[in-house]
């Protein structure tokens, strides 16, 4: 159980078009989903927190406008990278809390690679 | 300002060897943290979390232990396998703040057959 997916593993776009970025818990419920970005040889950075059925809350100098979260279910978090350019090419990871279990444990997906030519 | 992080990047060890991979936090009311392993390409998988009120765990062949007075948390991994190759993250759970993690630098452990 808890298993979290992410849709696309990968993903390669041209400079200046969108891109959209699902995770989605597939045996539980998550009200609250997490997405963190990761560049080569560095830590996980959280973005933002994600709440069913609110507005995302952003980490400080990430741009809302640029990456918009959407949490429209308990099941299912999007992230669209807007307007993409060549420096967001990132690692793009998604956890989930499960509601059932240990409040404090967080679900990770298995990430999405994004580059951006 | 509040940090997790590391002091070694690498580390490298021979099977079936310990390893001790060691993390240092900057806010002393930090009090619930988690060892994450992550491989090559993939997301992070739980490890083994440890609580303020507790100052060692143990889980299959790890172990946390938690030095509150000196801010400084470590994770063992005993008879080390070719398997355990992966960087492992040491992360704050800010429960307080919706749950966020703020994870720390990363320890990429090589394991040398």
């Amino acid at each position: 159980g808890a298993v979290v997916s992410q849709h696309p593993s990968w993903v390669i776009c041209k400079s200046g078009t969108s891109v959209k970025i699902e995770c989605r818990s597939l045996d539980f419920q998550a009200t609250t989903m997490f997405w963190y970005r990761q560049f080569p040889k560095q830590s996980l950075m959280l973005m933002a927190t994600s709440n069913e059925g609110s507005k995302a809350t952003y980490e400080q100098g990430v741009e809302k406008d640029k990456f918009l979260i959407n949490h429209a279910s308990l099941t299912l978090s999007t992230l669209t990278v807007t307007s993409a350019h060549p420096e967001d090419s990132s690692f793009y990871i998604c956890s989930a809390r499960d509601l059932q279990h240990n409040v404090g444990e967080q679900y990770f997906g298995p990430g999405t690679r994004l580059t951006v030519t | 300002g509040e940090s997790v992080g590391l002091h070694l990047p690498t580390l490298s060890v021979q099977e079936g060897d310990n390893s001790i991979i060691n993390c240092a936090y900057s806010n002393s009311a930090s009090d619930y943290f988690i060892w994450y392993k992550q491989e090559s390409g993939k997301g992070p998988q739980f490890i083994i979390d440890i609580r303020s009120n507790m100052d060692k765990r143990q889980g299959q062949r790890v172990t946390v232990l938690l030095n509150k007075t000196v801010k400084h948390l470590s994770l063992q991994i005993a008879a080390t396998q070719p398997g355990d190759s992966a960087v492992y993250f040491c992360a704050e759970n800010k429960y307080n703040q919706g749950g966020k993690l703020i994870f720390g630098q990363g320890t990429e452990l090589s394991v040398k057959p």
